[in-house]
Order: C-alpha cells, then sequence, then structure tokens
C-alpha cells in the first residue's frame, strides 16, 4: 500500500544525544515536510523539501536538521542543541509542485521523549 | 503574519447531536484541507477543499474563498468523532508555498 512510514513510534533519549526520525514514502511525492506538535498545540513547520537535495527553513528549524537524498526518504535530526526536544514529530508529503502543493499526507508520527 | 483562526477551541456535544466548527483566514483561500486527529496522534484527512461543498457520509465541508472561511459539519455524532480538527491553509512564504494550521478545535462527544 501506499503512503508515509515514519520510524520508530517512540523514542527516549538522554539530554545532549543526536537522534534521527525516520521518514520513508512510496507515493511518488516531490515536496516532503516535517512538523513538531506540544501537547494541547497545533502544528508547527521544522523544515520542508521541495526536491531531492534542498530543502528550507521553516518555523521552528533552529536546533534540527535534514538531508534530501532521495525523493523518497527525508529524515529528521533532532540535535542536542534543540532546548525542548520532547515533542510529537510528524512527517508529511505533497505531489504538487511549490506554488501547487495540493493535498498534503501525513505519517503516523514519532513521540520523542528526552529523559 | 498571515493566521489561521478556529473557533471554538472546544466542543462537547451528546451523541447524536449535530456541530459547526469553523475556521478563518487572514489571506485569500488556496489549498484548504481539514484533518482529524484521533487520540493516538495520527492526522486523517477529511477534506481538501479550496472552495464549494464536498461531502462524506456524515460530514461535510463548505469553503466560501472570498469570505475568507471554511465550516465543517458533523451530523448525528459519534463518540468515535472525538478527537481535535485542525484546519490548514497554503500559505505563500519566499518562493514556495507552506501548510499553515489553525490550533485546533477540541471535540468531545459523550455517550
Amino acid at each position: 500500500d501506499g503512503g508515509i512510514t515514519q520510524s520508530p513510534k517512540y523514542l527516549f533519549r538522554k539530554e545532549g544525544q543526536n537522534v534521527t526520525l525516520s521518514c520513508e514514502q512510496n507515493l511518488n511525492h516531490d515536496a516532503m515536510y516535517w512538523y513538531r506538535q506540544d501537547p494541547g498545540q497545533g502544528l508547527r513547520l521544522i523544515y520542508y523539501s521541495q526536491i531531492v537535495n534542498d530543502f528550507q527553513k521553516g518555523d521552528i528549524a533552529e536546533g534540527y536538521s535534514v538531508s534530501r537524498e532521495k525523493k523518497e526518504s527525508f529524515p529528521l535530526t533532532v540535535t542536542s542543541a534543540q532546548k525542548n526536544p520532547t515533542a510529537f514529530y510528524l512527517c508529511a508529503s505533497t505531489p504538487g509542485t511549490a506554488y501547487n502543493t495540493g493535498e498534503l499526507f501525513f505519517g503516523e508520527g514519532s513521540r520523542l521523549t528526552v529523559l | 503574519g498571515i493566521q489561521v483562526e478556529q473557533s471554538p477551541p472546544d466542543l462537547i456535544l451528546q451523541e447524536g447531536a449535530n456541530s459547526t466548527l469553523r475556521c478563518n483566514f487572514s489571506d485569500s483561500v488556496n489549498n484548504l484541507q481539514w484533518f482529524h486527529q484521533n487520540p493516538w496522534g495520527q492526522l486523517i484527512n477529511l477534506f481538501y477543499i479550496p472552495s464549494g461543498t464536498k461531502q462524506n457520509g456524515r460530514l461535510s465541508a463548505t469553503t466560501v474563498a472570498t469570505e475568507r472561511y471554511s465550516l465543517l459539519y458533523i451530523s448525528s455524532s459519534q463518540t468515535t468523532d472525538s478527537g481535535v480538527y485542525f484546519c490548514a491553509e497554503h500559505i505563500s512564504s519566499g518562493s514556495a508555498r507552506q501548510l499553515t494550521f489553525g490550533s485546533g478545535t477540541q471535540l468531545t462527544v459523550l455517550p
């Protein structure tokens, strides 16, 4: 089945450690996105990528890094520089272009807890 | 900046009741979507509705682009409808569009 797969679903890490969240899609979508959600809040954009080997910062990119070496993959690294990394992370993709993104589809999310 | 505002922030219904959720935008509407976030956090696409009206079972949505708002109707609500409902709009930002979310409506349907 086509879709977006995020892993791991749950992750615990100690302070000062980097952690990488995986996002893979087999929808042949060009654009991919990472969002962060805190309890009781909406979604905030961390990074997005319109095409392979290109990505842009969103509203809260500090302390995060991404890569887009393949069309189907958009991993997110939460670095030790991120002050409050405990959150729910959602990956998404759309089939469209930069000016007409089309419908957005989400993965099931990764819940990160820093101990 | 561009804003996406949802109302009401919280809504409690008895099973079987109908409800209307609203989403207002401060800019023109382009690629509006409605989502339902279930208790496990998963975001389910409900409607992709830049304009007009769509229906899917007990749910329907209407977007009036000229007046910058969208409405989500839930009829004969069920306990499984509980969760958070988000609207989102693709906002221009630099050379591309980003999906900007409202803060959501927390819906609780009581048995």
